[in-house]
């Protein structure tokens, strides 16, 4: 069975850090990696796709990277501002339509 | 971009009654949707994903005839929790993939805002 982690659970930074956070899953065998962002009470935003085949993607600040020969995936994000807090889930996807999600990382960023 | 809406937002129910909670698409059609449920502190878990104009397929240990879920349409499903239990408040979110106007499809999940239950 698939497993996706998600290292920190938390992370708190001030304002203008650049950060990592980091997810791992199990099973090599994906068919994409998408990263979510949800606001507290709130649905998912997607943030970024990265295809089985693809080594990262990169949306404005954000740039996500995939390792799926040792299972990791990184989000990167530069330059941090407050709008960012968030909880920053992952999810991998197995071929069909199995989603695995990570338990997220809740990110602080400090005026 | 691809919209996703669901209704309601919140709703508190006693215990007993049964909820139904709608999940459109707004600008694509929706040849497969999902539904999901997170309870507090935890990571969203898929329940079941349909297909329009079958019936959905649940995962193992979520209850089919307590989740009931109706993909009639390309732009519709929906999730009716039967008879809820306290035990039954979580938030639930449904999520769409499929095809656009002009031929394009897209393999990206667009999520709905959610839906939040609270059982009485």
């Amino acid at each position: 069975k698939q497993e996706v982690t998600q290292i920190p659970a938390a992370l708190s930074v001030p304002e203008g850090e650049n950060l990592v956070l980091n997810c791992s899953f199990t099973d090599s065998a994906i068919y994409n990696l998408q990263w979510f962002r949800q606001d507290p009470g709130k649905g998912l935003t997607s943030l970024l796709l990265i295809q089985s085949s693809q080594r990262e993607q990169t949306s404005g600040r954000l740039n996500a990277s995939l390792d799926k020969s040792s299972g990791r995936s990184t989000l990167y994000i530069a330059a941090s501002q407050p709008g960012d807090s968030a909880t920053y889930l992952c999810a991998v996807r197995k071929a069909g339509n199995q989603f695995y999600f990570g338990t997220g990382t809740s990110l602080t960023v400090i005026p | 971009g691809a919209v996703v809406s669901q209704h309601p937002s919140r709703v508190i129910c006693k215990s007993g009654t049964s909820v139904k909670i709608e999940c459109r698409s707004l600008d694509f059609q929706a040849t497969t949707m999902f539904w999901y449920r997170q309870f507090p502190k935890q990571s969203l878990m898929l329940m079941a994903t349909s297909n329009e104009g079958s019936k959905a397929t649940y995962e193992q240990g979520v209850e089919k005839d307590k989740f009931l879920i109706n993909h009639a349409s390309l732009t519709l499903s929906t999730l009716t929790v039967t008879s809820a239990h306290p035990e039954d408040s979580s938030f639930y979110i449904c999520s769409a993939r499929g095809g656009f106007s002009g031929g394009t499809s897209t393999d990206t999940q667009y999520f709905g805002p959610g839906t939040r239950l609270t059982v009485l």
